[in-house]
């Protein structure tokens, strides 16, 4: 079973302030693919980043950062001098290996990011 | 531009009353999916089709309903079994081929029930 835990229910940060989410998944697959997406208001999920299990390079795009470490499975997000427009619910999921196009994701139950200026 | 389209935006229902989301894509994606989400939960998949006229159950699929005719669409029907259907569905479709960029997310179907 697959099993995703986003320990963090809110998250509230002054403009500029540096923030971290942290997901901590269970998976008995050996390949296996980890996601964040982005949900502003509006509800639609934004994806933001997809890292596979063989791939542990931690990567930045503009202020936002992530961190995978297999070893503690976790794959944590950094956002860098936060603005009020990351005030938004983020999702980090997990997918196991494409099987016959079966490419079903299990969520965490998200955190709540507010931004205040 | 391509895209996921769900309607309506916001949906009533009445106690015992079945309705019909809609979930419409142009992205030539094979695979669709029915997720629902409720405060403090995340996301919960309710079903979902990798070709089309075959669909299979997901974690939460008692009082839903699905049918995949065409490969762009796969509407959810809510039945009345559905207990306490109020909640906020995501339909979501993907390729193989854009797996390096995830899933496309429709904007959303908010059902109250009345």
């Amino acid at each position: 079973a697959q099993k995703v835990t986003q320990a963090q229910t809110e998250i509230s940060v002054v403009e500029k302030e540096d923030v971290t989410l942290d997901c901590v998944y269970e998976t008995r697959d050996t390949t296996y693919y980890l996601f964040w997406y982005k949900q502003p208001p509006s509800g639609e999920l934004v994806f933001l980043i997809r890292r596979n299990s063989f791939d542990e390079q931690n990567e930045i795009s503009g202020r936002y950062s992530w961190n995978f470490q297999k070893s503690t499975s976790s794959f944590n997000f950094t956002i860098t001098a936060s603005q009020v427009v990351d005030s938004a619910v983020y999702f980090c999921a997990l997918s196991g290996p494409p099987l016959f196009n079966d490419y079903k994701l299990s969520f965490g139950a998200g955190t709540t990011v507010t931004v205040r200026a | 531009d391509g895209g996921i389209t769900q309607s309506p935006k916001y949906l009533f229902r009445k106690e015992g009353q079945n309705v019909t989301l809609s979930c419409e894509q142009n992205l030539n994606h094979d695979a669709m999916y029915w997720y629902r989400q409720d405060p403090g939960q995340g996301l919960r998949l309710i079903y979902y089709s990798q070709i089309v006229n075959d669909f299979q159950k997901g974690d939460i699929a008692e009082g839903y309903s699905v049918s995949r005719e065409k490969k762009e669409s796969f509407p959810l029907t809510v039945t009345s079994a559905q207990k306490n259907p109020t909640a906020f569905y995501l339909c979501a479709s993907t390729a193989s081929y854009s797996l390096n960029y995830g899933y496309t997310f429709g904007s959303g179907t908010r059902l109250t029930v009345v």
